[in-house]
């Protein structure tokens, strides 16, 4: 009930294309589903977050779409870059007030020029 | 620069050893949370301390510890380690308790040799 599960584990796309990764959990009391986009050698950044009230939330090119009723949520690139090449990461909040995420498993992006 | 700083960035050690990570957080940042990242686990919740207090405690070894001290810098204490602790060990902090707003630093790379 504590897992957040991502597919797909890679994901290749022409330069300009859509990039799509899905995420689903179970437990109905997460309240906050960050993404994080990481760079081989770095740490994982934020990019992008949406509270369960909420079905989009849309920054730039990323959006993220919430569908609450079937518990899943996804990431969406549009015009893909090469320099968004990197893994990418959802994760939820777990429940009683910790600052706690657990993470989905990755999915590897390479943008191909 | 995240703001969130990891030291060392590597480290190599023999099993058996007992190795010390240290994290400053973010200035004003009062929670730390450590991650520990591998191929085949992801990135898995080890501990959450704040301001000076342990918070949340995940799947740590029982040969793991951490302490946050006054001054809100964080260290992660590994000791008899084994082979299967080579891993990316990142801290990350935020604000607050309830983790909206996490910073990871850029992680130390630990091999166990």
């Amino acid at each position: 009930q504590q897992q957040v599960k991502q597919s797909p584990q890679s994901l290749i796309v022409q330069k300009g294309g859509i990039s799509i990764i899905n995420c689903a959990y179970e437990n109905t009391a997460f309240d906050y589903f960050p993404w994080y986009q990481q760079f081989p050698g770095k740490g994982p950044a934020l990019l992008i977050a949406i509270r369960p009230d909420v079905s989009e939330k849309k920054e730039g090119r990323f959006t993220i779409s919430f569908n609450k009723s079937a518990k899943q949520f996804s990431l969406h690139i549009m015009d893909s870059q090469p320099g968004d090449s990197a893994t990418y990461f959802c994760a939820a909040t777990s429940p009683g007030n910790t600052g706690k995420l657990i993470f989905g498993q990755g999915t590897t992006l390479q943008v191909k020029p | 620069d995240s703001g969130v700083t990891q030291t060392p960035k590597h480290l190599i050690t023999a099993t058996g050893q007992r190795v010390t990570l240290r994290c400053s957080p973010r200035s004003g940042d009062l929670s730390v949370y450590w991650y520990q990242q591998s191929l085949d686990q992801g990135l898995q919740f080890l501990i959450q301390y704040y301001n000076g207090e342990e918070r949340a405690k995940g799947n740590i070894l029982e040969r793991f510890s951490a302490q946050q001290f006054p001054d809100l810098h964080s260290e992660l204490n590994l000791s008899s380690l084994e082979l299967g602790d080579s891993a990316l060990y990142f801290c990350a902090s935020s604000p607050d308790r309830g983790g909206r707003g996490y910073t990871f630093g850029s992680g130390t790379r630990l091999t166990v040799v």
